[in-house]
């Protein structure tokens, strides 16, 4: 079975730009979660959404968004971008409710750089 | 709040060695607790996990035992291996659900 997959892999953006995140979770797997990785950090939490809804929110500006889709791939939306925006985007799905201390399963990532 | 406290590395093993690397925590309400292995390039993988207090965790050789009285959940294996080489994780989530609390990571080099 496939894990959750993200794309795209890398992207180089500049400052002031806005970017596209996307996440497929697990089949059958109806919560996404979104956090940052700083290099040589632990992920920080962004976003977690449950069927369609925002179940969870972190401690990001108002230029981070997010949505999910009735098929529960979800999007990450970063706009007027920062240097400081520079990290490791993960998504991470989970089976349950968000409320059932499920595993969270995690992809590869998206190594976002800016410039 | 919520919170995961990891011992600092990075850690240097030699082959067959002993590991330990320390983990607490503080949560409000009851938490489940995690490790997680980062290898390079890679998103994070679940290591093992223990939903309750004396629950011990385990899987390839490591295990970490849920002790409620010292809110701890070191990280042990008996016998490193090269391929061991990873940052690993400590994380929580309390039942609120909302959200995983990971620690700083600890990277762990086992050299041959």
């Amino acid at each position: 079975d496939a894990g959750v997959t993200q794309s795209p892999t890398h992207l180089i953006k500049t400052r002031g730009q806005h970017v596209t995140l996307r996440c497929s979770p697990i089949s059958g797997h109806k919560s996404v979660s979104w956090y940052q990785q700083v290099l040589g950090q632990g992920p920080q939490f962004i976003f977690q959404y449950y069927e369609k809804e925002e179940r969870g929110r972190g401690n990001f500006p108002d230029r981070f968004s997010a949505r999910q889709f009735p098929n529960y791939s979800s999007e990450l939306n970063v706009n007027a971008l920062l240097l400081g925006d520079s990290a490791l985007y993960l998504c991470a799905s989970s089976s349950g409710r968000p409320w059932d201390n499920q595993p969270q399963h995690f992809g590869d990532g998206t190594r976002l750089s800016i410039l | 709040g919520n919170s995961v406290t990891q011992m600092e590395g990075p850690v240097t093993l030699s082959e067959e060695a002993f590991l330990t690397i320390n983990c607490t925590y503080t949560a409000t309400g009851y938490p489940s607790l995690f490790w997680y292995v980062q290898y390079p390039g890679e998103g994070l993988q679940l290591l093992l996990k223990a939903t309750k207090a004396d629950d011990k965790g385990s899987n390839k050789g490591f295990e970490a035992t849920y002790r409620k009285e010292t809110t701890s959940f070191h990280l042990e294996k008996g016998s490193v291996q090269v391929s061991d080489s990873a940052v690993y994780f400590c994380a929580l989530s309390v039942n609120t659900g909302n959200q995983f609390y990971f620690g700083t990571g600890t990277s762990l080099t086992v050299i041959p």
